[in-house]
């Protein structure tokens, strides 16, 4: 099992530009979520899905979108990058059983930076 | 809601000492409470978790944490560090949102540890 896997590793962006952060991941698991990681403030999380088609705002969820059309993939699109969204973005996945915390398993990242 | 507060932003010690990490948490119903580590340029990896069963949680190499209600503390400790253990650790909470649990993450610890 290659677990939770995130493409690009790194991404610089323009003002305004946008993109897509790809996240698969192949153990199956029903939820995943998003996160980004500042310095010195822990992760906050982003948007997270519990299946194909259903999606949540995190805390965090202003100039971003996600969407959820397959199990294995959990998309995160910026549409208009702004310096503010310069973060490490983590995506991450759980079996998902309801009302139990199940371990969450993290993707290696992706570095961002919009200049 | 649920939040955690990690006592110390950096703790150093010296290889072959103990470890303590500090986490406090906030809950208003039992808390599931988590502590991941980050190693440099990776992702997040489980130590252990607490979900109300033993209060004396063992994690992964050497690592426990120990559940006190009254003191609404989960302090995180290994009796002897190893230079492979210099990391930043983050304390978790499991918060309850419409769909399921989502974490919520301690600003974290970076340990330091010398030869």
């Amino acid at each position: 099992n290659a677990g939770v896997t995130q493409t690009p590793k790194f991404r610089i962006l323009k003002i305004g530009q946008s993109m897509t952060l790809q996240c698969t991941q192949d153990m199956n698991h029903n939820y995943m979520y998003w996160y980004r990681q500042d310095p010195g403030m822990g992760l906050k999380l982003i948007y997270y899905s519990v299946g194909a088609g259903i999606t949540d705002k995190g805390e965090v969820p202003n100039g971003y979108n996600v969407s959820r059309s397959t199990t294995e993939d959990f998309p995160l699109r910026l549409e208009l990058a702004a310096p503010s969204q310069t973060s490490v973005y983590f995506c991450a996945s759980s079996y998902g059983i309801a009302g139990t915390p199940d371990t969450q398993y993290f993707g290696p990242g992706t570095r961002l930076t919009v200049l | 809601a649920q939040s955690v507060t990690q006592l110390d932003s950096h703790v150093s010690v010296s290889e072959g000492t103990p470890v303590l990490l500090r986490c406090n948490y906030s809950s208003s119903y039992s808390p599931s409470l988590f502590w991941y580590v980050q190693h440099p340029n990776k992702g997040l990896q489980l130590l252990l978790k607490y979900t109300s069963a033993a209060t004396l949680v063992k994690g992964i190499n050497g690592f426990e944490a120990e559940f006190k209600k009254s003191e609404t503390s989960f302090h995180l400790t290994k009796p002897s560090a190893h230079m492979s253990d210099a990391a930043e650790y983050f304390c978790v909470v499991s918060d309850r949102g419409e769909y399921g649990n989502k974490l919520v993450f301690g600003a974290g610890t970076i340990l330091r540890v010398k030869s």
